[in-house]
């Protein structure tokens, strides 16, 4: 079955720093991969997705994720924190076989803190 | 702005009791999931619903049912709620035909918080 793994429930970094968070998926076979962001009383919002096609992978607000299928990893990384980025975020792969292939499997996410 | 409305946004409701939630779609939405996320998880599929027929169903017990509408709006109904069914309560639509495939999004509502006390 198809799962995702996040180290990490919490990150903090200062504004101007490197993000990494971390993604390490479970799948037997090539899987859809997504990032999703959450902020305070919102839904979620897709950064960005890996779909087979390039495997790194430009979302918006700067961020990008490399598909490593070596390591099965899909971290989401941005140059440079900004406050505004201060939220929660969600890794995510898609169910393989039949029906599974029509939900996100979702991981348990990792809150960010951006630090003046 | 996801064009995906979610009514209401907080309830309250007591063990044993039913509920039932609402999610307004952008029109041509043909489908939509609906996810639980419980306090410091992430979402967990509930099920799908594709042109009014459900079409697939995540690890929920039947008391967990759905309705889907011609007018792209939709329904959770959960029957004798437990406490553990207090979660954060998304719904996501979509223009596909159920299967996440390359060129589709996902757009989500802001949820309703269902408490159970």
């Amino acid at each position: 079955a198809q799962s995702v793994t996040q180290l990490g429930s919490h990150v903090s970094v200062s504004e101007g720093a490197l993000v990494l968070l971390r993604c390490n998926y479970s799948s037997s076979v090539p899987p859809y991969l997504f990032w999703y962001v959450q902020y305070p009383n919102q839904g979620l919002q897709l950064l960005l997705k890996y779909t087979s096609a390039a495997t790194l992978v430009k979302g918006i607000n700067g961020f990008e994720a490399e598909f490593k299928k070596s390591e099965t990893s899909f971290h989401l990384t941005k140059p440079s924190a900004h406050m505004s980025d201060a939220a929660e975020y969600f890794c995510a792969v898609t169910g393989t076989g039949g029906g599974a292939t029509n939900k996100l499997i979702f991981g348990t996410g990792t809150l960010l803190a951006v630090q003046p | 702005e996801t064009g995906v409305t979610q009514s209401p946004t907080h309830l309250i409701k007591t063990r044993g009791q039913q509920v039932t939630l609402r999610c307004s779609s952008q029109s041509g939405h043909n489908t939509v999931s609906w996810y639980q996320q419980a306090l410091g998880q992430g979402p967990q599929f509930i099920f799908q619903y594709y042109r009014e027929e459900e079409n697939g169903r995540g690890n929920f017990p039947p008391r967990f049912s759905g309705l889907q509408f011609p007018n792209y709006s939709s329904e959770l109904n959960v029957n004798a709620l437990e406490l553990d069914d207090s979660a954060l309560y998304l719904c996501a639509s979509s223009t596909g035909q159920g299967a996440i495939s390359t060129n589709e999004k996902l757009f989500f509502g802001s949820g309703t918080q269902l408490s159970v006390l």
